[in-house]
Parts: structure tokens; C-alpha cells; sequence
């Protein structure tokens, strides 16, 4: 199946710094990924979606200034936490659908990143 | 806007035995998919099973079949000769199939259900 690779999988970083993650589509193209967050034992929230050559859209309450996304190519959308607070904390998920997934439905999930703030 | 409900946070099971997780979940389209995926502790999501919402037959994986209730809105997941690597935990997510909706591609997830197998 289609394979999606997050980078780093696990970063602490000092409060105030900024962070990037990468995610990949591996073996397909990929027009649209999405961002979860996902704090501990609870459920995935949507964060933005990723739009390859435009603007992502944010999900409301998400702050577009601290969470940047840029969605340079086909194959590649990074997530920037820009002066990272402990509550930034997180467990942090990509998802994409490959070209052939429109007829499934399917999503394809990353690794997940795991940031931790000091 | 859809939304999805799991209202069971934690169910058990003994190993070899049959347990079913309930979602539920509200929508106004009538064409959309529903899953269920499984994270386990290393967080990895990894689909169980799909359901086109156009199609009456519930979908089946091996040990994991859905019973899929259109009108009733309901989609519930059995997981048979349960095993001790079924243990994580399950999200019930909903997509919508509509190509020209603001919603098209994102997963709406419920809140999920931890899964404990026994020995």
C-alpha cells in the first residue's frame, strides 16, 4: 500500500525555539495532506490541510501564525511550530490520499511525531 | 458539519472471544465512507476496515466484519477469535465522498475506544 514517512518521529526542543516535520508521500503523489494533533488517550483533531502550490486551510481556533504548513511539492508537506510553548506538546500526524485512493477512501497515515517542549 | 461518537472510552476482552465497539455518528449527505482504524501503542494508524455508505452488504476482514446501519446511523465493529495483538486502540472516523464539498478528504474522528485483551 501507499506509504506516508514523518520526520523526526520524536523532538524535545527548548521553549521559544521553532520546529519542523516533514511528511513524505513515499510512492505517490500527493495534492492534499492533512495535519492531526493528537494529545494522550484522545481522539485525532484536525489541524489544516495541506494544498500543494496554495495556501493551507486552518481549522477554527487553530493559530495559523504558530503552525505553519507549506506544501512545497507533490511529495512533501512541513509543519512548522514557530516559537514553541510546553503546551505545543504534543503527539503530531500527517495524512494523505493517494491519487487511486479517491476510489477507496482510504487515507494514509505517517508515523506521527512526538513533541516535547521545555 | 459531521461528528462521531464512541461512547464506550475502554472495553475488554478475554483472548478468543468476540467483542463489538459501537459508533455512531451524524451527517446530512447520503454518499460518505466510514472506517475503523487501529492504533496500537507504538501510534501507528492502521486501517481495519472500510464502508462505502452506497453499499447495503457490511464490509468484512477477516476476524473484523462492521454492522453497518444506515438509518439508524450506526456502525459497529466485531472483532472475532480476539487476539492479543487486537489490543489498542479504535477510532470510528467518518469521510465524506463528495468531490466538491469543503469537506472532501478529511477524516472526522470519534473519540475512540481503548481495547484491552486478555490472556
Amino acid at each position: 500500500g501507499a506509504v506516508v514517512s514523518q520526520h523526526p518521529s520524536w523532538v524535545i526542543c527548548k521553549s521559544g525555539t521553532s520546529v519542523k516535520i516533514e511528511c513524505r508521500s513515499l510512492d505517490f503523489q500527493a495534492t492534499t495532506m492533512f495535519w492531526y494533533r493528537q494529545f494522550p488517550k484522545q481522539s485525532l483533531m484536525l489541524m489544516a490541510t495541506s494544498n500543494e502550490g496554495s495556501k493551507a486551510t486552518y481549522e477554527q481556533g487553530v493559530e495559523k501564525d504558530k503552525f505553519l504548513i507549506n506544501h512545497a511539492s507533490l511529495t512533501l508537506s512541513t509543519l512548522t511550530v514557530t516559537s514553541a510553548h510546553p503546551e505545543d506538546s504534543s503527539f503530531y500526524i500527517c495524512s494523505a490520499p493517494s491519487r487511486g485512493g479517491t476510489s477507496t477512501g482510504e487515507l494514509f497515515f505517517g508515523e506521527g511525531s512526538r513533541l516535547t517542549v521545555l | 458539519a459531521q461528528t462521531v461518537t464512541q461512547s464506550q472510552p475502554e472495553m475488554s476482552v478475554q483472548e478468543a472471544e468476540t467483542v463489538t465497539l459501537s459508533c455512531t455518528y451524524d451527517t446530512s449527505e447520503s454518499d460518505y465512507y466510514l472506517f475503523w482504524y487501529k492504533q496500537p501503542p507504538s501510534r501507528q494508524m492502521i486501517l481495519v476496515i472500510r464502508q462505502e455508505a452506497y453499499k447495503q452488504q457490511n464490509a468484512t476482514e477477516n476476524r473484523f466484519s462492521v454492522n453497518f446501519q444506515k438509518a439508524a446511523k450506526s456502525f459497529s465493529l466485531k472483532i472475532s477469535d480476539s487476539q492479543l495483538g487486537d489490543a489498542a486502540m479504535y477510532f470510528c472516523a467518518y469521510r465524506s465522498f463528495d468531490a466538491g464539498g469543503t469537506s472532501y478528504g478529511k477524516l472526522t474522528f470519534g473519540q475512540g475506544t481503548i481495547l484491552t485483551v486478555h490472556p
